[in-house]
């Protein structure tokens, strides 16, 4: 079973809106990863966070880990058309390679 | 530098027959992996790789073989294709060595494979 799940699973704002997406996961972990799919392609590293980090920041991208609650979520401010993918967080759990990718967000920026 | 390279971009197999997806890295990266990718759904991991010579099962093995004799290299090999198995297959890459970039993964542009 997939251990991470993203909420929501859809989400449509308008430009210059913050988008925030939440990700949830089941086992201790190394890190946690968010990437950007754009339709049909490959996905892309957006931001990582290690285990004993609570918040992260990369440009216009703020990302926050609670292990207590084994949760994170991202951040997207003042979002723009360009911004328009599914975003998935990724997991691997502690002493593994093993990565597991929750089902994603799919975010729609309104011009 | 190309990156992730994946062969071919689009395959239509008829069930039972087999095959062998390419996926290639130029990054001296050492671990790959094979993900597959079914509509509306997060990747799911098949197999995985910390080194030549060294593979490992993810969370949806069956159907699907792996070997890795070079660094560069890491086919996917479907023995007797199924219906099932129609998905979109992705090449991973990452550093495992412990630097900056450690843990970031690379993707390749994804195999469209259809089983009939």
């Amino acid at each position: 079973s997939q251990q991470g799940e993203e909420d929501p699973q859809a989400l449509s704002i308008q430009e210059g809106e913050n988008a925030t997406m939440n990700c949830s996961y089941k086992t201790s972990i190394n890190n946690l990863q968010w990437y950007r799919q754009n339709s049909g392609r490959g996905l892309v590293h957006l931001i990582l966070i290690r285990s004993n980090e609570r918040e992260k920041h990369s440009g216009r991208l703020r990302v926050t880990l609670d292990t207590s609650k084994k949760s994170s979520s991202l951040l997207i401010t003042a979002s723009r058309a360009a911004d328009t993918a599914s975003y998935f967080c990724a997991t691997d759990r502690t002493g593994t390679y093993k990565y597991i990718f929750g089902t994603g967000t799919r975010l729609k920026v309104l011009a | 530098n190309a990156g992730v390279t994946q062969t071919p971009k689009f395959q239509v197999l008829k069930t039972g027959q087999s095959m062998t997806l390419q996926c290639a890295q130029d990054m001296n990266h050492e671990y790959m992996s094979w993900y597959r990718q079914d509509p509306g759904m997060g990747l799911r991991l098949i197999h995985y790789s910390v080194g030549a010579g060294i593979t490992d099962q993810g969370e949806v093995p069956n159907g699907y073989n792996v070997s890795r004799s070079t660094t560069e290299d890491f086919p996917l090999r479907l023995l007797s294709a199924a219906p099932s198995q129609t998905s979109v297959y992705f090449c991973a890459t990452l550093r495992t060595v412990q630097t900056s970039g450690a843990g970031k993964q690379y993707f390749g542009p994804g195999t469209r494979l259809t089983v009939t």
